[in-house]
């Protein structure tokens, strides 16, 4: 059973444009992080989030974090050609019983 | 530090064989992970360990799976006998356990092992 549903599954879109990402579930989790992987490549963390309703920026992206602690987005501003990838969010419930989230495949199109 | 260090990168191997997948996590981190990822399933966490002991494995899919980790820089994955439906990218991560407030801390992935059944 996959607790932690994105959407969307798959993204296409123009270098300069805008995006959202979803990560949803029915449970709540103490912390949420983001991940980006690149091909061939393990996932490296973005952030981490843990206070409801929290929201932080790291450069063009911004994640924030439900108010119930069920649900995160992440928002790309003025993607580039470097953000493509599969994006991954991470529920955590204790120390390191982490669940990732299907992930979304991003591809930012010169 | 040279990060999670993994191997083989890509294993090919006819069912029924034995496979053996090796890593050497960050030196002085407390946690192991092995994780299996496939486009159907995504990246599913298969056992976890604190300080070399095995803490939790219930997300090993069937006996023929098995992990071990004898000191704190080395652990295998194994599977035996190896089938078609075990193809995947087997991923390792180490991480510290979290500081004080913390509830949580960033795990450091290998490159990760292409595992293709045949």
């Amino acid at each position: 059973t996959q607790l932690l549903e994105q959407s969307p599954q798959f993204l296409s879109i123009q270098e300069g444009e805008n995006l959202t990402v979803y990560c949803n579930s029915s449970s709540v989790f103490s912390s949420l992080q983001w991940y980006r992987q690149e091909p061939g490549e393990g996932p490296v963390l973005l952030v981490t989030v843990v206070t409801g309703g929290e929201v932080k920026k790291l450069k063009r992206l911004t994640f924030q974090f439900g108010d119930a602690r069920k649900d995160s987005s992440l928002h790309i501003t003025a993607a580039q050609p470097g953000d493509t990838g599969l994006y991954l969010c991470a529920g955590g419930k204790g120390y390191q019983k982490v669940t990732f989230g299907t992930g979304t495949k991003l591809q930012v199109i010169p | 530090d040279a990060g999670v260090i993994q191997s083989p990168r890509h294993e090919v191997t006819e069912m029924g064989q034995e496979v053996t997948l090796r890593c050497k996590p960050i030196s002085g981190h407390d946690y192991l992970f092995w994780y299996r990822q496939t486009m159907m399933r995504g990246l599913e966490l298969l056992i976890y360990f604190n300080n070399n002991v095995p803490i939790d494995d219930s997300g090993m899919p069937e006996d023929r799976f098995s992990a071990k980790m004898p000191n704190a820089s080395f652990s295998t994955l194994k599977i035996q006998p190896s089938e078609p439906r075990d193809s995947a990218v087997y991923f390792c991560a180490s991480s510290f356990l979290p500081g004080p407030g913390e509830v949580s801390t960033e795990a450091f992935f290998g490159q990760g092992t292409r595992l293709t059944v045949v």
